[in-house]
């Protein structure tokens, strides 16, 4: 059974770091791509950035402008989203999913968010 | 402003069917197949249920369908039961590896 189980979120001051992790358990770690995806409170979904299974190679979605850097550890399992100078509106629970090449398209175009974490709460504010 | 358009609310009774509608651009959903729909209940992860526009994972029942024309992609759920009460995502592929997401659709089961 796939298992995400993501940590490291908190309360953090604007302008602070903080980084999150998330453990990996059930399938082949280092040949699945991962994505973190965000949650504001009351709003919908936010795709933040992925990174490939073997290679590492990332993508960021346009708002992170530098502020954050996506990494794995494939001999511990684990992804880690680290974010820095931070904002209030950073504030939204961060999920860890698989980014699976589910469907029929090329390249990225076959993938799909077929498991997620329970997701860690990230709050920034004074 | 959400990247796709969803409407916020949608509502019926057990045993009809509802369609929430996914809004996009000729640069996402009307560029590319890769269409996916999500299910969240409340307080917990989103569940993949659609993939591909019309796609279900193994162990999603049937009573879950999706479809696209131009732009615009459709999640309909039939035989509505009260454990479909939650909110619905939709998300497109739009260029590289970004993916975009809707604002989210409450289905409300009366």
């Amino acid at each position: 059974e796939v298992q995400l189980v993501e940590s490291g979120g908190g309360l953090a001051q604007p302008g602070g770091s903080l980084s999150l992790s998330c453990a990996a358990s059930g399938f082949t770690f280092s040949g699945n791509a991962m994505s973190w995806i965000r949650q504001a409170p009351g709003k919908g979904l936010e795709w933040v950035s992925v990174i490939a299974g073997r290679t590492g190679t990332r993508y960021y979605a346009d708002f992170v402008a530098g502020r954050f850097t996506i990494s794995r550890d494939n001999s511990r399992n684990t992804l880690y989203l680290h974010i820095n100078n931070l904002r209030v509106d950073d504030t939204a629970v961060y999920y860890c999913a698989t980014d699976t090449p589910l469907g029929f398209g090329s390249g990225w175009q076959r993938n799909h968010f077929d498991h997620w974490g329970q997701g860690t709460l990230v709050t920034v504010s004074s | 402003q959400s990247a796709l358009t969803q409407p916020a609310s949608v509502s019926g009774s057990p045993g009809q069917s509802i369609t929430i509608s996914c809004t996009g651009t000729i640069s996402d959903v009307g560029a590319y197949d890769a269409v996916s729909w999500y299910q969240q209940h409340p307080g917990k992860a989103p569940k993949l249920i659609i993939y591909d526009v019309n796609h279900r994972p193994s162990g999603v029942s049937d009573r879950f369908s999706g479809s696209k024309s131009g732009n615009t992609a459709s999640l309909t759920i039939s035989g509505l039961q009260a454990d479909d009460e939650a909110d619905y995502h939709c998300s497109s592929y739009r260029s590289s590896s970004s993916r975009l997401f809707g604002g989210g659709t409450k289905l409300t089961v009366l």
